[in-house]
């Protein structure tokens, strides 16, 4: 299976700071990869597909990069409601994996 | 609206089996794949398994192979995940998420989990 490693573990920051996330695969699996956003009691929101594609709706702050093995989830403007644990998910082959979660945290 | 709607939190004693179910609403149920995804207290998220709902036809995490059953109802527009011989481990949240492919014109252009239940919480404890 390949092994999702994201870092940090957690962070944080304040509202209007840039905030910066990476996804390390442990093989290559091309853009294949998806970014969630996940709030306490609540299910995963998909945020951004192919590694850098924005899901519909939602905000332009979020934006992703990266192919290979190295990809990057970057808020520009951290608002109140970015505060979360994020995860990456790759979707090259199965068994599909995730990130073990990075939480966003108010400083 | 497009959603998903899981049934009821469970609790069950180790040794027993439980079947969570995901009924879709607002769009063709047998157009999506669906799989099942869990997250334990305070770890990631893993994902199970999933079924064509056209066809029936399904894939599993060999972690989870000969334990899990993942099935559907057409007519009812749902999916269900069944788990047997269940352990203390097994205690966790379990989402459906459909399965969904994007496309720019006709090329492809990524896919991901879009759509999410609610999630069911499941607790094994004696």
């Amino acid at each position: 299976a390949i092994r999702m490693t994201q870092s940090p573990s957690s962070l944080s920051a304040s509202t209007g700071d840039r905030v910066t996330i990476t996804c390390r695969a442990s093989q290559g699996i091309s853009s294949y990869l998806a970014w969630y956003q996940q709030k306490p009691g609540k299910a995963p929101k998909l945020l951004i597909y192919a590694a850098s594609t924005l899901q519909s709706g939602v905000p332009s702050r979020f934006s992703g990069s990266g192919s290979g093995t190295d990809f990057t989830l970057t808020i520009s403007c951290l608002q109140s409601e970015d505060f979360a644990t994020y995860y990456c998910q790759q979707y090259y082959s199965y068994p599909l994996t995730f990130g073990q979660g990075t939480k966003v945290e108010i400083k | 609206q497009v959603q998903l709607v899981q049934s009821g939190a469970e609790v069950k004693k180790p040794g027993a089996s439980v079947k969570v179910s995901c009924k879709a609403s607002g769009y063709t149920f047998t157009s999506y794949a669906m799989h099942w995804v869990r997250q334990a207290p305070g770890q990631r998220l893993e994902w199970m398994g999933w079924i064509n709902a056209g066809n029936g036809n399904t894939k599993y995490s060999q972690k989870f192979q000969g334990r899990v059953t993942i099935t559907r109802d057409t007519s009812a527009s749902t999916a269900y995940m069944e788990l047997s011989s269940l352990r203390s481990e097994d205690t966790a949240v379990y989402y459906c998420a459909r399965w969904f492919d994007f496309w720019s014109g006709s090329i492809y252009a990524g896919s991901a989990f879009d759509i999410w239940g609610q999630g069911t919480m499941v607790t094994v404890s004696s």
